[in-house]
């Protein structure tokens, strides 16, 4: 495998069930994020991961946790999701500090939730 | 309040000509500028980038220009190719931001044969 890894690539959940997204990146980065992209809206920045630390949470609710338990690996669970959560999640990964502020994506994971 | 817009939502370029994209911002902090590209079931790749020392880069067919008193970006792709139809993403980002990016709303290029 090489670059950024996601799986599932589509998942489907009702409000009441608990999943979770998993990303993995095979670039020897330091720093790994999660990306909300809803239909015609910017990337929403959701979390920020440096070094294992998580060093940003733009006030996303409770009902997403992230959990990073090494520098190449990065989850996302998820539970009684509403169905505005409804959206394309994406991983980034990149190394910090870079003079390029270059952000390496996986595909995503296109979630639904009914 | 978005910092970062895109304020055409789609554009459609024939073959061959140049397409432009735009893109502005409202932060005067920022000092780096992206441009990604997305492709349907795919993430954003990385496409060229500009500092703010400078008002031009160009990478083959792919040129950004950056005009700092109007706080304006675009980018321009010359010849269009039918391989250049996907999203476009302008990103900035400042060196107090912990290397974070806002990012624009995107804008979809359709290039006709």
């Amino acid at each position: 495998e090489t670059g950024v890894t996601q799986t599932p690539r589509h998942l489907v959940m009702g409000m009441t069930n608990k999943k979770s997204l998993k990303c993995e990146q095979h670039l020897g980065h330091n720093a790994m994020y999660w990306y909300k992209q809803s239909a015609k809206k910017p990337l929403e920045l959701m979390f920020v991961y440096n070094f294992k630390e998580q060093t940003e949470n733009n006030s996303v609710p409770s009902r997403f946790s992230p959990e990073c338990p090494n520098s190449s690996h990065l989850f996302l669970h998820l539970h009684t999701l509403q169905p505005e959560d409804s959206a394309l999640y994406l991983c980034a990964s990149s190394q910090v500090p870079d003079s390029s502020y270059e952000q390496y994506f996986g595909p995503g994971t296109r979630l639904t939730v009914t | 309040d978005q910092q970062v817009k895109q304020n055409s939502p789609s554009l459609s370029v024939q073959e061959g000509r140049i397409s432009i994209l735009n893109c502005d911002y409202t932060n005067s902090m920022f000092d780096y500028f992206l441009w990604y590209k997305k492709y349907p079931a795919e993430g954003p790749t990385f496409l060229i980038s500009i500092s703010s020392i400078k008002d031009k880069n160009e990478d083959g067919r792919f040129t950004v220009f950056l005009n700092k008193s109007a706080k304006h970006l675009s980018l321009h792709i010359v010849p269009s190719q039918p391989g250049d139809s996907a999203v476009y993403f302008c990103a900035a980002s400042d060196w107090d931001s912990n290397y974070q990016l806002i990012w624009g709303a995107g804008t979809k290029l359709i290039i006709k044969p």
